[in-house]
């Protein structure tokens, strides 16, 4: 079974770029979830979706970033006109519907987006 | 979210067993306790997770205290392997996200 896979695995924009990364969650798994990790610092939830819904964006900046989960498709994390404080690891994990092991998350192995 | 309280590191030889403690006074009824860990350079991986019972796996055993309101993470024989931040959480059963609130978690250190 593949686990959560993550691409790019590393992805180098200059600054006022715009940065798309990408999450295929577990097969089966419509749920998932955005986390960030700044250097040297915790992990910090950013956005939850279920598909086509964004279901707690509270740890999203209010500017410049998006998600999205479409029917078909991995999920996509959208960071527009990067600045070098949006430099960091960015994870993804998802979990089956709720009802079956939904209290375990699976994470993908991250992009590490580097801003010039 | 209720909180955890982790001590920030700890050390450990290999091939001993550790003990991981984590301290959630604030805890509620309805809250599962789980273990994450991240290995430098990867996402957080699952550990285990409990209610009230102890509990085991192919990993680690959770130990839960009557009271709920500590727990600690039980790594019989560790590896070099086995050097990671481990991360305690308290996640609402019931809630209606799910997410995972991370903490500072424990720098475990195995040492040869």
């Amino acid at each position: 079974n593949a686990g959560v896979m993550q691409n790019p695995r590393h992805l180098v924009r200059r600054r006022g770029q715009e940065a798309r990364l990408r999450c295929s969650p577990v097969k089966g798994h419509s749920h998932v979830y955005w986390y960030r990790q700044l250097p040297e610092e915790g992990l910090k939830f950013m956005v939850y979706l279920q598909k086509e819904n964004i279901i707690d964006e509270s740890g999203m900046p209010k500017e410049r970033f998006s998600a999205e989960f479409p029917k078909e498709g991995p999920s996509i994390l959208r960071i527009q006109q990067v600045v070098r404080g949006d430099s960091a690891a960015y994870f993804c994990a998802s979990s089956p519907p709720r009802g079956r092991g939904r209290e375990k998350l699976f994470f993908g192995s991250g992009t590490q987006l580097s801003v010039l | 979210d209720a909180k955890t309280t982790q001590p920030n590191s700890m050390e450990s030889n290999e091939e001993e067993p550790v003990h991981l403690p984590c301290n959630h006074s604030t805890i509620s009824g309805t809250d599962y306790i789980h273990w994450y860990r991240q290995l430098p350079s990867q996402g957080p991986e699952y550990v285990i997770h409990g209610l009230t019972s102890n509990v085991n796996n192919r990993m680690a055993s959770l130990a839960i205290a009557e009271d709920r309101k500590s727990s600690t993470l039980i790594l019989h024989r560790a590896t070099l392997r086995d050097a990671a931040v481990y991360y305690c959480i308290l996640r609402d059963r019931i809630g209606n996200t799910g997410k995972l609130i991370f903490g500072q978690g424990t720098t475990l250190q195995v040492k040869p």
